[in-house]
């Protein structure tokens, strides 16, 4: 079975600063897909970003970026130039490929405050 | 475009009713799904389907019911509420395929069961 730990249940960070929210996983799978959600006090799941695990390269998307250590089964998420906006609750997941079901499995989520 | 459409946004029942959470979506996609969110757990999956005709079961599934008479909808049942489904619940769907298909999600209902 697939798990996804997400460690840091709270987290802080002052506007304009960076910082590096934590996910680790576990699978036996090779063929998968990771992802971060952002969820505002909307309630909105929001994609921040996506990573397929074949692809050594870190995805990125604007202030957002990831350091994916496959060996490690490390997935954390770094969020540059911190906003007011970023406020939010982010959640790692996990999702098997191949595409016989789109099952996303969700960490247990990092709040993440950005004060003024 | 509306994407994933959820009603109701929230919802109070009592102990013993019924109720459905209606979701719909007009992205033609195959694939839909539904979680429940509770503080400290995530989103877990109760129920998914692939089309039109065929569902199963996810991670916590007792108490549910769904079924997909059409691409479109996919309504989430629960025959007599009790108050450990109460709970932020979550529609999402998406493409079906091999690629890293990336769910689309409503706006969640809260449901309170007293």
């Amino acid at each position: 079975a697939q798990t996804v730990t997400q460690s840091q249940p709270e987290m802080s960070v002052q506007e304009a600063e960076t910082v590096t929210l934590s996910c680790t996983y576990d699978t036996s799978e090779s063929n998968y897909y990771l992802f971060w959600y952002k969820q505002p006090p909307s309630r909105q799941m929001i994609l921040v970003i996506r990573q397929e695990a074949y692809k050594q390269q870190n995805a990125t998307e604007n202030r957002f970026s990831v350091n994916f250590q496959k060996a490690a089964k490390s997935f954390s998420l770094k969020i540059s130039d911190s906003q007011l906006g970023d406020t939010a609750m982010y959640f790692c997941a996990f999702m098997i490929g191949g595409g016989a079901t789109n099952k996303l499995i969700f960490g247990t989520g990092t709040l993440l405050a950005v004060q003024p | 475009n509306a994407g994933v459409t959820q009603t109701p946004k929230f919802q109070v029942l009592k102990t013993g009713q019924s109720m459905t959470l209606q979701c719909a979506q007009d992205m033609n996609h195959e694939y839909m799904s539904w979680y429940r969110q509770d503080p400290g757990m995530g989103l877990r999956l109760i129920h998914y389907s692939v089309g039109a005709g065929i569902t199963d079961q996810g991670e916590v599934p007792n108490g549910y019911n769904v079924s997909r008479s059409t691409t479109e909808d996919f309504p989430l049942r629960l025959l007599s509420a009790a108050p450990s489904q109460t709970s932020v619940y979550f529609c999402a769907s998406s493409r079906q395929g091999s690629g890293a298909n990336v769910l689309t999600f409503g706006a969640g209902s809260r449901l309170t069961v007293l």
